[in-house]
């Protein structure tokens, strides 16, 4: 059953610099998203991207944050310049469609370490 | 602004038990609702959607249940395994959005 990928599984960085968190989708999905999950805390939601741009973000992306869909299989999330509340689970998810009707299926996750 | 919340926020019940885990949130406007299952440290397993317009859905040993009106979910599990045991999360997809709002999970041990 094809299932969404991320790379790497845990990345330790030093507070202030420049990470990239890597996904790829379900082949045939045209539907991302990033969400991450603080230590202890709710799922939330960061930001929704469709037809090459962003569909939808939340108060927590801000300008530290950018995605990007380099080719045809990856799907980015870049934290420019890190902080320790940045530290966190962050999982990538892709639908095939607008997700009303179908399940947004979730990647293993990254575990981000800000030091 | 949606919030969904989780009761209780841990439970803990011998194998074969059958039992039940809640879910409410705040808006009824979603687009649908889904529980995932959690493993410490891992991703999230989607279980079972339910479209606003559907009342349960069943898959195997999984019964989930949606009252839109009322704002509530249930996830009914039936005889308990110990591999049952993992953080059960509820989350909706609200209307006019693509963003799914999350409760804090269930923290469900199942007792060999």
């Amino acid at each position: 059953e094809p299932e969404v990928t991320q790379t790497p599984s845990h990345q330790v960085t030093q507070m202030g610099q420049e990470v990239i968190l890597r996904c790829v989708p379900i082949s045939n999905h045209l539907y991302f998203y990033w969400y991450r999950q603080i230590l202890g805390q709710k799922v939330e939601f960061l930001v929704s991207f469709y037809n090459n741009e962003i569909s939808e973000k939340s108060e927590i992306f801000d300008d530290q944050f950018s995605v990007e869909r380099p080719d045809g299989s990856n799907f980015t999330l870049k934290i420019r310049s890190t902080k320790l509340e940045d530290s966190a689970m962050y999982f990538c998810a892709s639908s095939p469609r607008t997700g009303y009707k179908d399940t947004q299926y979730f990647g293993p996750g990254t575990r981000l370490t800000v030091l | 602004k949606q919030e969904v919340t989780q009761i209780p926020a841990a439970l803990s019940v011998p194998e074969g038990e059958n039992l039940v885990l809640n879910c409410s949130f705040t808006d009824s406007a979603i687009y649908n609702l889904q529980w995932f299952r959690q493993d410490p440290g891992k991703g999230l397993t989607s279980l079972l959607l339910i479209q606003s317009s559907q009342r349960e859905q069943t898959s195997g040993r999984l019964n989930a249940s949606l009252d839109k009106s009322s704002g509530r979910s249930t996830l009914y599990i039936a005889a308990s395994q110990p591999g049952d045991s993992a953080t059960y999360l509820c989350a909706v997809l609200i209307q006019g959005a693509q963003k799914l709002v999350f409760g804090q999970g269930t923290r469900l041990t199942i007792n060999p």
